[in-house]
């Protein structure tokens, strides 16, 4: 069985562009998560979508937002990149919360 | 306060040795346990559950109080491989979010 997929593996942007992040959660998982991983620090969470809705987001401005698609696939985009959102972008996925959540290998998005 | 806390280390230690992390929760509605590890640049991955009776899986043991809300990972005879970051995880199952500790950080020393 297929695992969590991200795409792209590494992205490279320009301060002040877009970047848009996907996601594909192992087939029946219908919560998708996002988190942002800068090196060297903890996990923080970014948004929850579960059944096509977003159930929570974390403490991070508006320009970072996204969706989750009827098949349950998700994308983040950020707009008007800044340096400071260099990081590791993992996306998770689960069936329900006594089974864990599965991580796909994540993005790493570079803004310069 | 955080949700969960755990101390982030390092713990440097011998192979062979016996090495235990704690972590606590602060919600007391928190309904499941997670221990998970994560490599350098790499994702995290589920290492094990945990369960209120306690659990085992080859040499790693967790362990869950409630009454006292922490959850603790025992690795005996600490291999080289598991050098890591061990990072805690609670969810409350009703709002089925993922809450994760900022980890702790295990070296395994030769």
């Amino acid at each position: 069985e297929a695992g969590v997929t991200q795409s792209p593996t590494h992205l490279i942007k320009t301060r002040g562009q877009q970047a848009t992040l996907r996601c594909s959660p192992i087939s029946g998982h219908t919560s998708v998560y996002w988190y942002q991983q800068a090196l060297g620090l903890g996990l923080q969470f970014l948004l929850w979508y579960d059944e096509g809705e977003e159930r929570n987001r974390g403490n991070f401005p508006p320009r970072f937002s996204g969706r989750q698609f009827p098949n349950y696939s998700s994308e983040l985009n950020v707009n008007a990149l800044e340096l400071e959102d260099s990081a590791l972008y993992l996306c998770a996925s689960s069936l329900g919360g006594s089974t864990g959540a599965f991580f796909g290998q994540g993005t790493r998005l570079t803004v310069v | 306060r955080k949700e969960v806390e755990q101390d982030p280390g390092p713990f440097n230690v011998p192979e062979g040795a016996t090495v235990a992390f704690n972590c606590t929760y602060s919600n007391s509605a928190s309904q499941s346990f997670f221990w998970y590890r994560q490599d350098c640049r790499k994702e995290p991955k589920l290492l094990m559950s945990v369960y209120s009776s306690g659990n085992e899986d080859g040499r790693f043991t967790a362990q869950l109080n409630r009454a006292s809300q922490y959850i603790s990972l025992l690795i005996r005879d600490s291999k080289l491989s598991d050098s890591a970051t061990y990072l805690c995880v609670v969810n409350r199952n009703t709002g089925n979010q993922f809450y994760f500790g900022t980890g702790t950080s295990l070296t395994v020393i030769p």
